[in-house]
Order: structure tokens, then sequence, then C-alpha cells
């Protein structure tokens, strides 16, 4: 099974201002048809996840572009370039190279100074 | 819109069986796999288990801390699937979320709640 390793396990943000946070998987996310299979998503309090990222760097229909994605082979960074309030939740990242066993970090929470 | 709506939640005993439904909506339900995922209370996502679409034989695959005791199947002219999970532990408890089994993972249904206990 691959492992998904976030760190850090929290993060505390003033708002305007950048965060990072970082995921390391224990085999390479790069597949044979040249895709790595990296996705990212934020899970607000009490609600759904919600995907922000696929396939390490390509927003999702509706995602503002203060957050961004990068990464090859087996590390990853979510960055957000100016949090904003409403960006408060559990970050997940996901790897599906394994399908259909697809795996979880186990979470970067970020809060609001 | 793609909508995915989980249901059959609710308290049970331990040992006890329930069997949850995913019911789709906005999309061809039969053409695609479905996962099953969970939550527990202030925890992680685990990936419980997933069908095959029809056309690539509809079989299930799970995890294995519940293989055994869960059982994925689909009734694709309803557009359900359902999630029947037996011999219930406390551990069992969680949110239960029903997708399609996809690389990315863009529809999430709000989950139903499933809560072990004596």
């Amino acid at each position: 099974d691959i492992v998904m390793t976030q760190t850090p396990l929290s993060l505390s943000v003033t708002p305007g201002q950048p965060a990072s946070m970082s995921c390391r998987s224990s085999q390479s996310l790069l597949h044979s048809d040249g895709k790595t299979y990296l996705s990212w998503y934020l899970q607000k309090p009490g609600q759904p996840p919600q995907l922000l990222i696929y396939e390490v760097f390509n927003r999702f229909s509706g995602v503002p572009d203060r957050f961004s994605g990068s990464g090859s082979g087996t590390d990853f960074t979510l960055k957000i370039s100016r949090v904003e309030a409403e960006d408060v939740g559990v970050y997940y990242c996901m790897q599906s190279i394994q399908l259909p066993q697809l795996t979880f970090g186990g979470g970067t929470k970020v809060e609001i100074k | 819109e793609v909508q995915l709506v989980e249901s059959g939640g609710g308290l049970v005993n331990p040992g006890q069986s329930l069997r949850l439904s995913c019911t789709g909506s906005g999309f061809t339900f039969g053409d695609y796999a479905l996962s099953w995922f969970r939550q527990a209370p202030g925890k992680g996502l685990e990936w419980v288990g997933f069908i095959r679409s029809k056309a690539y034989g509809g079989t299930p695959e799970y995890a294995a801390s519940v293989k055994g005791r869960l059982t994925i199947s689909r009734d694709d002219s309803k557009s359900i699937a359902y999630l029947q999970m037996n011999r219930l532990k406390v551990e069992d408890t969680a949110v239960y979320y029903c997708t399609r089994a996809l690389r990315f993972l863009g529809s999430w249904g709000q989950g139903t709640l499933v809560t072990v206990s004596s």
C-alpha cells in the first residue's frame, strides 16, 4: 500500500499571508501514461471534502487561483498565495495511481490567526 | 450536475448489520465504478471498497480492514450502490461517503453517519 505523509500537522496563518504544506508518498505517483496521480482536497468543518487540485497542479473547476500545486515523483506541495478566512479546514492529499485502493494523507489543519 | 446522496446510517449495537445506499444522479450511473470511503470522528479519510461498472465485470474490492464483513453491490436500474455492513464493530463508527471511482474525486455527497455503540 502507498503511504501518504503530510506536514505540518497544523498551520496558523494571518489572513492575506501565504501558506504552504507538503505531502510525500512512499512510492512514485508517476504513472506509465505520463500523468502523476496526486490530488488535494479541502474539508471545511462539517462538510465533505472538496477537490482543489488534481494531477499535481491542475485546479478543479471553480477553485480560486490563489491555490496552486507543485511537485513530482514522491514530493508535492500545496500553496495558498493569500489565505482567506474561508480557507480554514483540513487539507488532504490523495494518491490515485494505485486504483482502486486510494489513500489519503493524514491532513494538515489550517487555522486563521 | 453530478450528485451522490448517501443514506441509511444510524445507531446500531455491536454485532448488528446495516445497509447504506448511494443514489447517483446527473450522470450515467452504470458507466462508472463507485467507491466507498469512511471518516471516523476527528480522523482522516479511509478507502473502504469499490465496485466496478458492469462493463468491467461489476466486481467489488475491499480494504483489508473490512474484508469479510462488508459487501458492495449495485443496481444500475435504480442508480443505487449499496454497502452492506455485517458484524459491526465500535470502530466502524464513521461518516460513510460514496464517490465515482475516478483518479480524482470531484463530487462527494454529504455522507451518512453510522454509530456503533451499546
